[in-house]
């Protein structure tokens, strides 16, 4: 059955540190990733998307994540933390007309 | 503009009651799904309708019914509301094609007490 995992709960990093939030999945075909965004009392945002072609992508706020087959992962980066990227993050795969997301990473930032 | 919306933001209800949440969508996709986020995030898909078609039903208990009137609009139903109901609604919607990612509302927070 298609999974995702993210192994981190909750990050906690300083303003203008990188960042890395780790994703691994579980698919037996050539997966659809993405990874949201959830800040408090919203909905969630789309970040970037992976389908195919070149394995890193970029989003937007300065985000991009990687796509390693043989690590079944997607992590997302980002070089300079801010205060604002403080939220909920969820990575994600598409399968079918289904999408299975993780259990997401609460990301705090320290001014 | 607003591309995916729910009504309302916020539900406050007592058990037993029926209530229902409404959403829209302004983008053209033909598929809208319904998601249950709990209070501890995890976000896990309920229903999705394709063109007015049932095509994803999770177990849910059959207290929730979706009803989907037109390709942009995905009402849910909740009938005789439990104490465990007490989560966030999202609605979201895609176009058909695995390329296509999920466009989300902003989600109805309901509480049953």
């Amino acid at each position: 059955a298609q999974s995702v995992t993210q192994p981190d709960i909750h990050i906690t990093v300083s303003e203008g540190a990188s960042l890395e939030l780790r994703c691994n999945y579980s698919y037996g075909a050539t997966p659809y990733l993405f990874w949201y965004v959830q800040s408090p009392g919203q909905g969630l945002q789309l970040l970037l998307k992976y389908f195919s072609g070149d394995t890193l992508v970029q989003g937007i706020k300065g985000f991009e994540a990687e796509f390693k087959r043989s690590q079944s992962s997607f992590n997302l980066r980002k070089p300079s933390v801010h205060w604002s990227d403080a939220a909920e993050y969820f990575c994600a795969v598409g399968y079918g007309q289904n999408f299975v997301f993780g259990p997401g990473t609460r990301l705090s930032v320290l001014p | 503009d607003t591309a995916v919306s729910q009504t309302p933001k916020y539900l406050v209800t007592q058990m037993g009651n029926d209530k229902s949440i409404k959403c829209e969508q302004n983008l053209g996709h033909d598929t809208m799904y319904w998601y249950k986020q709990d209070s501890k995030k995890f976000l896990k898909i309920m229903f999705s309708y394709n063109n007015k078609e049932l095509i994803i039903n999770e177990t849910v208990p059959n207290r929730f019914s979706p009803k989907s009137p037109d390709k942009a609009h995905l009402n849910l139903h909740i009938n005789s509301l439990e104490l465990g109901d007490s989560a966030v609604y999202f609605c979201a919607s895609s176009q058909r094609g695995r390329d296509s990612p999920l466009h989300f509302g902003n989600g109805t927070r309901l509480t049953v007490t």
